[in-house]
């Protein structure tokens, strides 16, 4: 079985400052994909950003970074410079390269106040 | 369409009627998944088209839930007797085939069951 464990159901933030979410994964699986998806009061889920477990460097995608270690199966996800507009609910999803049904984390709320 | 759309937006139905929730994936994409969101949780997957065929329904909760897909296309989560349990958001995401690039979601369907 596949898991995804976010760890910190709520989390806030002040405007300009860097945030760090967490997330951790189980699989047996050598090859695999995760993501970080964005889902704001409008519900629909937002790809952040994607990085696939063959490649060593961190994916990076504007002001939203990714800290990937392999080894630790974690995966958290930076994001500097915090806007307002990032209030949303974050989650992490892994997908193996064998598979076809992402595996979703139970979220982490975000709130970025002024 | 330019992007995967769901309807009804929102729909609140007595216990034990029928509900069909509709979802229209993006031209071209060839894989369509159901997934399930209840309050506090993340996504539960639910069911998985590839084309018109589905490979894979063991996320469906229980017999009262079917879904199909025609044309390639549209598809239709029906749930029969709805219970109070079933209140939701149901979201639909559609991808090329198995896309390791993640997939393109719906703004989702709230069905609420009073």
């Amino acid at each position: 079985a596949q898991t995804v464990t976010q760890s910190q159901p709520e989390m806030s933030v002040q405007e300009a400052e860097t945030v760090t979410l967490s997330c951790t994964y189980d699989t047996s699986e050598s090859n695999y994909y995760l993501f970080w998806y964005k889902q704001p009061p409008s519900r629909q889920m937002i790809l952040v950003i994607r990085q696939e477990a063959y490649k060593q460097q961190n994916a990076t995608e504007n002001r939203f970074s990714v800290n990937f270690q392999k080894a630790a199966k974690s995966f958290s996800l930076k994001i500097s410079d915090s806007q307002l507009g990032d209030t949303a609910m974050y989650f992490c999803a892994f997908i193996p390269n064998s598979g076809y049904a992402l595996n979703f984390g139970k979220g982490t709320s975000l709130l970025v106040t002024p | 369409g330019a992007g995967v759309s769901q309807s009804p937006s929102n729909k609140v139905t007595e216990k034990g009627k029928d509900v069909e929730l509709r979802c229209d994936p993006i031209s071209g994409h060839t894989a369509l998944y159901w997934y399930r969101q209840s309050l506090g949780q993340g996504l539960e997957f639910l069911i998985y088209f590839q084309g018109n065929s589905a490979p894979d329904k063991s996320g469906l909760p229980s017999d009262r839930f079917s879904a199909e897909r025609t044309g390639g296309s549209v598809s239709t989560l029906t749930i029969q007797r709805t219970q109070q349990e079933d209140s939701a958001v149901y979201l639909c995401a559609s991808s090329f085939t198995e896309d390791s690039d993640g997939y393109t979601f719906g703004s989702g369907t709230r069905l609420t069951v009073v």
